[in-house]
């Protein structure tokens, strides 16, 4: 089935630096990628929708200058945590799907703590 | 490998029945369930979660029934309503808090 990597698994960091998320799907063409924030036991909050080759939509109320993302090519999608804060601390979430109807498939998460 | 299973894509239930979605996972080590409930253009909302020191979880019409034995979990809507017609995930999590979804189940509620 339909696997999609997402690496690091947890990952910490200084304030002030960047952290880089990587979002891979194995065995399908991802055209649209998704970016998620979970906080504990509440819905997933969708930070960015990303179609392979073109610019991201951002989500009101979340920083594109803050959270970069990059869909390069159908398989890889990256989430990049610039200048990151101890309020960034989170777990953010990547899903991909091969298109409109074709399900959606998620990474396992990424634990972002910063100190 | 998806650790976490709907095989359902879809599901079309006429209003005032009850759906039921189901999930499967192959990880013992999944101590805490979820459900989500996605609409087009949004993020996935927390619908209903369950421990896996439990069996069952209800919360107005929905309930979710854990099998450990069997690894499998369903939730059931009762009566559905045409407003529950989104896409369904259940999401597992281990101990190490990492979360993993189950690709979706899409339900119609027909007038």
């Amino acid at each position: 089935g339909a696997v999609v990597s997402q690496h690091p698994s947890r990952v910490i960091c200084k304030s002030g630096t960047s952290v880089k998320i990587e979002c891979r799907s194995l065995d399908f063409q991802a055209t649209t990628m998704f970016w998620y924030r979970q906080f504990p036991k509440q819905s997933l909050m969708l930070m960015a929708t990303s179609n392979e080759g073109s610019k991201a939509t951002y989500e009101q109320g979340v920083e594109k200058d803050k959270f970069l993302i990059n869909h390069a090519s159908l398989t890889l999608s990256t989430l990049t945590v610039t200048s990151a804060h101890p309020e960034d601390s989170s777990f953010y979430i990547c899903s991909a799907t091969a298109g409109t109807g074709l399900g959606y498939t998620f990474g396992s998460g990424t634990r972002l703590t910063v100190v | 490998d998806q650790q976490v299973k709907q095989n359902s894509p879809s599901l079309s239930v006429q209003e005032g029945r009850i759906s039921i979605l189901n999930c499967d996972y192959t990880n013992s080590m999944f101590d805490y369930f979820l459900w989500y409930k996605k609409y087009p253009a949004e993020g996935p909302t927390f619908l209903i979660s369950i421990s896996s020191i439990k069996d069952k979880n209800e919360d107005g019409r929905f309930t979710v029934f854990l099998n450990k034995s069997a690894k499998h979990l369903s939730l059931h809507i009762v009566p559905s309503q045409p407003g529950d017609s989104a896409v369904y995930f259940c999401a597992a999590i281990t101990g190490a808090n990492n979360l993993f979804f189950g690709t979706g189940t899409r339900l119609t509620v027909i007038p």
